[in-house]
């Protein structure tokens, strides 16, 4: 069965300062995906990147960044020089393929960040 | 612009009535899903649907039902028999792959509804 733990559930950072959101996961699949998306408090969650199992190259775009790491079963969220409109709830997701074009997501409980000015 | 439309945004019902949820997309999305979403448990997958006329319950699918009739339409239905009724609901849509590259959809969402049991 497939989980996803997001052990931070709340995080407060003064603007400017770098933080990062953890994010663990548990699957038998050795095909699956990874996400991350941010749900800001209009409540839609909007995509911020996606991963599969077999690319564990690190990205950066801009202030963010991502560190997989199939060794720990870990995909952290990094920002860098925090501002206030990054607070919002961003939760980690675990996708995998069901028969028939179907994918199975399962979502974190999810980390609400507070970013004060 | 393209997107995922759910209303109402805020609705208040009372115990015993049904209540239905709209969810309109014009993403020419194949794929759509239901969520819901209480505080620190995340998102839970109540039904979901590929074709017009199918879908599949998801994880939490008791007292609630849903249709599609059209392929840009799926709306859900709270009924009577959903006994903690009050959350924040949340529609998705995803286009649909083939095989082991089905687990790469991203999901659009709607802004969702969020529905008080008074």
């Amino acid at each position: 069965a497939q989980k996803v733990t997001q052990a931070q559930t709340e995080i407060s950072v003064v603007e400017k300062e770098d933080v990062t959101l953890d994010c663990v996961y548990e699957t038998r699949d050795t095909t699956y995906y990874l996400f991350w998306y941010k749900q800001p408090p209009s409540g839609e969650l909007v995509f911020l990147i996606r991963r599969n199992s077999f690319d564990e190259q690190n990205e950066i775009s801009g202030r963010y960044s991502w560190n997989f790491q199939k060794s720990t079963s870990s995909f952290n969220f990094t920002i860098t020089a925090s501002q206030v409109v990054d607070s919002a709830v961003y939760f980690c997701a675990l996708s995998e393929a069901l028969l028939g074009g179907y994918q199975k997501v399962t979502f974190g409980t999810g980390t609400k960040l507070q970013v004060i000015p | 612009d393209g997107g995922i439309t759910q209303s109402p945004k805020y609705l208040f019902r009372k115990e015993g009535q049904n209540v239905t949820l709209s969810c309109e997309q014009n993403l020419n999305h194949d794929a759509m899903y239901w969520y819901r979403q209480d505080p620190g448990q995340g998102l839970r997958l109540i039904y979901y649907s590929q074709i017009v006329n199918d879908f599949q319950k998801g994880d939490i699918a008791e007292g609630y039902s849903v249709s599609r009739e059209k392929k840009e339409s799926f709306p859900l239905t709270v009924t009577s028999a959903q006994k903690n009724p009050t959350a924040f609901y949340l529609c998705a849509s995803s286009i649909i792959t083939q095989g082991q590259a089905s687990g790469a959809n991203v999901l659009t969402f709607g802004a969702g509804s969020r529905l008080t049991v008074l």
